[in-house]
């Protein structure tokens, strides 16, 4: 079974960083591109960055361009987002999702809450 | 990366059909055939229902269809179902590996 866990959400203060991870089973997480997508309390979905099947390309909205990076351990069958310089505005729960189809995201986590809040 | 305008809210009886648009620009939807459709259930992730424009996921009825028209892409949703309601989005490839997602559109089965 397709499984996609996503961890590392929490609560930080504005500026702090976080790191998210999402752990993939039942697929070889190195055949696919990857994408991170947030949505906010109460709020639509918003597309956040999107790597290569090997990491050697990203993309990044313009929000958290700078921000955030993206990257991925296909050893482990993990994929991680960095959040640093956190604002309120980044508060959403987080969504890791994998680009089955092309520009279709297929498999889906359940989301990790990350909070920027003093 | 402007978000993708989609109407708020849609709704139509059992058995009917509903269309929802979504409006971006030569950059996005009107200039690649990348153009997906997923449908969100409260508390639940999203689900991928249509994509390329107008292909179906293994899976997916054929109650749902999308199509596209210059920088104009619409999600018909033709025989509705109780289990339709949801809130459904789209997004669009917007090139250098940047994607967008539209505003979002409530359905409601009256």
């Amino acid at each position: 079974e397709v499984q996609l866990v996503e961890s590392g959400g929490g609560l930080v203060q504005p500026g702090g960083s976080l790191r998210l991870s999402c752990a993939a089973s039942g697929f070889t997480l190195s055949t696919y591109w990857m994408h991170w997508v947030r949505q906010g309390p109460g709020k639509g979905l918003v597309w956040v960055s999107r790597i290569k099947t090997d990491g050697s390309a990203t993309g990044y909205a313009d929000s958290v361009r700078g921000r955030f990076t993206i990257s991925r351990d296909n050893a482990k069958n993990t994929l991680y987002l960095q959040m640093n310089s956190l604002r309120t505005e980044d508060t959403a729960v987080y969504y890791c999702a994998t680009e089955v189809v092309a520009a279709g995201l297929f498999y889906w986590g359940q989301g990790t809450l990350a909070t920027v809040s003093s | 990366q402007s978000a993708l305008t989609q109407p708020p809210s849609a709704s139509g009886s059992p058995g009917q059909s509903v269309t929802i648009s979504c409006t971006g620009t030569s950059s996005d939807v009107g200039g690649y055939n990348y153009v997906s459709w997923y449908q969100q259930h409260p508390g639940k992730a999203p689900k991928l229902m249509i994509y390329e424009v107008t292909k179906r996921p293994s899976g997916v009825p054929d109650r749902f269809s999308g199509s596209r028209s210059g920088n104009t892409a619409s999600l018909t949703v033709s025989g509705l179902q109780a289990e339709d309601e949801a809130d459904y989005y789209c997004s669009s490839y917007a090139g250098s590996n940047t994607f967008v997602f539209g505003t979002g559109t409530k359905v409601t089965v009256l």
